[in-house]
């Protein structure tokens, strides 16, 4: 049972580069949500999505698109990377019927040179 | 809206006291309480939650909280605090729902031998 499984782990980037981070879960799932944490901020909520191709913006969601078409998969795009997006970014799942508990995956640690 | 505060970004104990991690939190619904545990470069893991019933939760790893409506507080506890209790420690709000998760900006819990 791998629950929610990020890539990559670690990504540097250069100013101005674009990136996708993967995130997919197999726990069917309807709710996933994409967060960025920073130092002493918490996790801030960067979009979420309620099921297939439902999505809506969260705290930070600048800089950032989000699609999901499928229950799965739902992968974050950076379209032009700044160095105020070098962050630590956490994907999770959650089933609302199921007491609410939110599955984070490991992570994805990235760096904008 | 709803928000979460946690007092103290640092808290420290010696091995063996008491460990009190402050949430108070804000909701104009009935809210489901979380904690949960990040240890150095993982993700979170769910420690307890609260969402109805009975207001004292046990979780794991001997931690416990309990839910006072009156004092909007979920105030997480341990009685005797071990090395590998060292992490830090979010405490986030949701409702029936609702579709995203508010998190606190996290607590560091460090212990001293």
């Amino acid at each position: 049972n791998a629950g929610v499984t990020q890539t990559p782990k670690f990504q540097v980037l250069k100013t101005g580069q674009s990136m996708t981070l993967q995130c997919a879960q197999d726990m069917n799932h309807e709710y996933m949500s994409w967060y960025r944490q920073d130092p002493g901020m918490g996790l801030r909520l960067i979009h979420y999505s309620v099921g297939a191709g439902i999505t809506d913006q969260g705290e930070v969601p600048n800089g950032y698109n989000v699609s999901r078409s499928t229950t799965e998969d739902f992968p974050l795009r950076l379209l032009s990377a700044a160095p105020s997006q070098t962050s630590v970014y956490f994907c999770a799942s959650r089933d609302p019927l199921a007491g609410n508990i939110q599955y984070f995956g490991a992570g994805t640690r990235l760096s904008v040179l | 809206a709803q928000s979460v505060t946690q007092l103290g970004s640092h808290v420290s104990v010696s091995e063996g006291a008491l460990v009190l991690l402050r949430c108070n939190y804000s909701s104009s619904v009935p809210p489901y309480l979380f904690w949960y545990v990040q240890y150095p470069n993982q993700g979170l893991q769910l420690l307890l939650k609260y969402t109805t019933g009975a207001t004292l939760v046990k979780g794991i790893n001997g931690f416990e909280a309990e839910f006072k409506k009156s004092e909007t507080s979920f105030h997480l506890t341990k009685p005797s605090a071990h090395m590998s209790d060292a992490a830090e420690y979010f405490c986030a709000v949701t409702s029936s729902g609702y579709s995203t998760l508010t998190f606190g900006k996290g607590t560091m819990l460090l212990v001293s031998p």
